[in-house]
């Protein structure tokens, strides 16, 4: 099944900007925008935010998503120690009328 | 406090099969759907099944397609898989999930194919 490309890597400085992103097709991504969620490292998954890229409550305003096209991104602003963890995107496959992943990234807070 | 509790992982060697369960709590389970998602180690996450509340709209990743079950009891509360045919590639950790927005996860249960 076909799934959704991030980078394997990302590296900021501390209190800097990421943008992670995640990119798909007009199946997926193009079709309802994607899910984002954060695992660190020993943790199961959290989720940062729903498909319309709202936040589910507590999750911090520093987590910005957003969606263009067939492009899904993530921005996380003022980078914190406790940031570092892998990011996933998630999002409904029309044409496989399956869920697809992306294959995450490794954000490195310096 | 909403909660998912996975159990019935373990080692099993190739060909054999397994049941996982998942007790829900905190929540109306049979108003989401739910989820079954594997991350083998060292890996990402890989959607393997989900259906509807009412056990409707199931589907399956095309790796598991014929060779697990995905069910649920809503008496109790519960989500089950049956996995039969065990692959070494289907060694993973296993985590339930509710929701198609994922919201709530559990901690996930181990489930090692190896002879």
């Amino acid at each position: 099944q076909a799934g959704l490309t991030q980078p394997p890597s990302v590296s900021k400085d501390l209190r800097q900007t990421a943008t992670l992103t995640c990119a798909g097709n007009t199946n997926n991504v193009g079709f309802r925008g994607a899910a984002w969620l954060q695992q660190r490292q020993g943790h199961p998954p959290k989720l940062l935010s729903y498909r319309d890229n709202s936040r589910p409550s507590g999750v911090s305003e520093r987590f910005s998503p957003s969606w263009s096209g067939n492009t899904a991104s993530l921005t996380i602003t003022g980078l914190q120690p406790e940031d570092e963890a892998d990011y996933y995107c998630l999002a409904w496959d029309t044409s496989h009328s399956a869920w697809v992943f992306g294959g995450g990234t490794k954000l490195n807070v310096l | 406090e909403v909660q998912l509790v996975e159990s019935g992982g373990g080692l099993v060697q190739p060909g054999r099969s397994l049941r996982l369960s998942c007790a829900a709590s905190g929540f109306t389970f049979d108003n989401h759907p739910m989820h079954w998602v594997r991350q083998a180690p060292g890996k990402g996450l890989e959607w393997v099944s989900g259906l509807g509340g009412n056990s409707c709209c199931i589907g399956y990743a095309d790796s598991v397609k014929g060779r697990f079950t995905v069910s649920r009891d809503n008496a109790k509360n519960s989500l089950y898989l049956q996995m039969t045919s065990l692959r070494p590639e289907d060694t993973a950790l296993y985590y339930c999930v509710r929701d198609d927005a994922f919201d709530i996860w559990g901690q996930g249960t181990v489930v090692t194919v190896s002879s």
